[in-house]
């Protein structure tokens, strides 16, 4: 990809537990943001979290970052059938900040 | 507000025609992104736009590939000639130069070139 790369590819699990996916890319970044994915739809924004932050929190949703290591995780908890989809991490950079590359995705499978 | 508008959905063409597609951003935004899709290379960025003016196309695979953005409320991106391996998911995307600067994208133009 032209920044960064998810794992796993492919992730299937059952109702009610927690998925977690991973990202790490390859310079230097302002933020980075996870975006979720259904099945023949754009993609649609679901967290930021800012380069000095190290976790954030939103509903279901942990992220974490460790710019050190240049990775970032996603926790999705108490995963329901609806969660099924791809999720992507993108990376902010350039002067402003408004460049964004995407990593390759994981494809998650909730299984009801 | 509706949101980023792509056109066509869904687009079959035959190899070596022209083809066009569409974007309308939302209403203020002052980045206009384009993104191509496939299962081999993921999400790719094609060229972004800032209040109109290019500022990096450098992910624009050949120069039969070309965009533009005439005014803030619309852009095109356009293949000439195509050829199969053009076949993606071709999206539009917009956002805004302030935090927090989330990228809304269009549900996409399906290209198949045959």
């Amino acid at each position: 990809s032209q920044q960064g790369e998810e794992d796993p590819q492919a992730l299937s699990i059952q109702e009610g537990e927690n998925a977690t996916m991973n990202c790490s890319y390859k310079t230097s970044i302002n933020n980075l943001q996870w975006y979720r994915q259904n099945s023949g739809r754009g993609l649609v924004h679901l967290i930021l979290i800012r380069s000095n932050e190290r976790e954030k929190h939103s509903g279901r949703l942990r992220v974490t970052l460790d710019t050190s290591k240049k990775s970032s995780s996603l926790l999705i908890t108490a995963s329901r059938a609806a969660d099924t989809a791809s999720y992507f991490c993108a990376t902010s950079r350039g002067n402003t900040g408004n460049q964004f590359y995407f990593g390759t995705g994981t494809s998650l499978t909730v299984i009801p | 507000d509706a949101g980023v508008i792509q056109s066509p959905r869904h687009e079959v063409t035959e190899m070596g025609q022209e083809v066009t597609l569409r974007c309308k951003p939302i209403s203020g935004h002052d980045y206009l992104f384009w993104y191509r899709q496939t299962m081999m290379r993921g999400l790719e960025l094609l060229i972004y736009f800032n209040n109109n003016v290019p500022i990096d196309d450098s992910g624009m695979p050949e120069d039969r590939f070309s965009a533009k953005m005439p005014n803030a409320s619309f852009s095109t991106l356009k293949i000439q000639p195509s050829e199969p391996r053009d076949s993606a998911v071709y999206f539009c995307a917009s956002s805004q130069t302030i935090l927090p600067n989330t990228i809304y994208f269009g549900e996409g133009s399906w290209l198949t070139v045959v």
